[in-house]
């Protein structure tokens, strides 16, 4: 099993629209959630970051972390075609690694 | 305001011809990782530095090694590279919080 699992879509939604991404994993420990946006060709960036349990909003995002269930979420408010790339989620214990699931593409259509 | 900056942005290297890539940070955090990612792929670590400590992944090939001469730079170096070695390398930094930010890759192709 892996450490963490995301769907890899792709999905494709109309520009507007609430799109809802999420991930989950198997390791009780982690404590930091992340995550990223990349666009193609280029380097994640990051989006949001979460310590341990709730959430975050940051404008047309909102992150939640359910510890409890081992599941993060990143909900997108009114979604724009230049929100179109893919999402990846990460997540880390206290020590230097970090996890990564493999990245939902996301198409938002005009 | 670039705080992790690769270059080159594109490498083309031959078949078996030694390659560097190169990556500096403003942030100042203690620690510095390389990734590597294929496409559709999630990055693969291929190894990380705290300060001055070298950590390898288990599953690096030998072909690849690093140097971290000080705080602000890191350095990939691929010996002979294959042509599965072709991928974007991603730079990271991470700091106190555990934030981690990459830089904008650079993308090798071996012919």
């Amino acid at each position: 099993q892996k450490e963490v699992e995301q769907d890899p879509g792709p999905l494709s939604v109309p520009e507007g629209a609430i799109v809802s991404l999420n991930c989950t994993y198997s390791n009780s420990a982690f404590q930091y959630f992340m995550w990223y946006r990349q666009y193609s060709r280029k380097g994640p960036e990051l989006l949001m970051y979460t310590y341990s349990s709730g959430n975050k909003e940051d404008g047309r995002f909102t992150a939640q972390v359910d510890k409890s269930s081992k599941y993060i979420s990143l909900f997108i408010r009114d979604s724009q075609p230049s929100d179109s790339a893919t999402y990846l989620c990460a997540m880390s214990e206290a020590g230097n690694q970090f996890y990564f699931g493999t990245g939902t593409s996301l198409t938002v259509i005009p | 305001d670039a705080m992790v900056i690769q270059n080159p942005r594109y490498q083309v290297t031959q078949f078996g011809k030694p390659v560097t890539l190169s990556c500096s940070q403003t942030l100042n955090h203690n620690v510095m990782y390389w990734y590597q990612q294929k496409s559709s792929q999630a990055p693969k670590l291929l190894f990380h530095y705290y300060d001055k400590d070298f950590n390898n992944e288990a599953d690096t090939p030998d072909n690849f090694q690093s140097r971290r001469p000080n705080t602000s730079f890191c350095f990939l170096d691929i010996r002979s590279p294959g042509l599965g070695d072709a991928a974007m390398y991603l730079c990271a930094t991470s700091g106190p919080r555990r934030e981690q930010y990459f830089g904008p890759g650079t993308r090798l192709t071996v012919t």
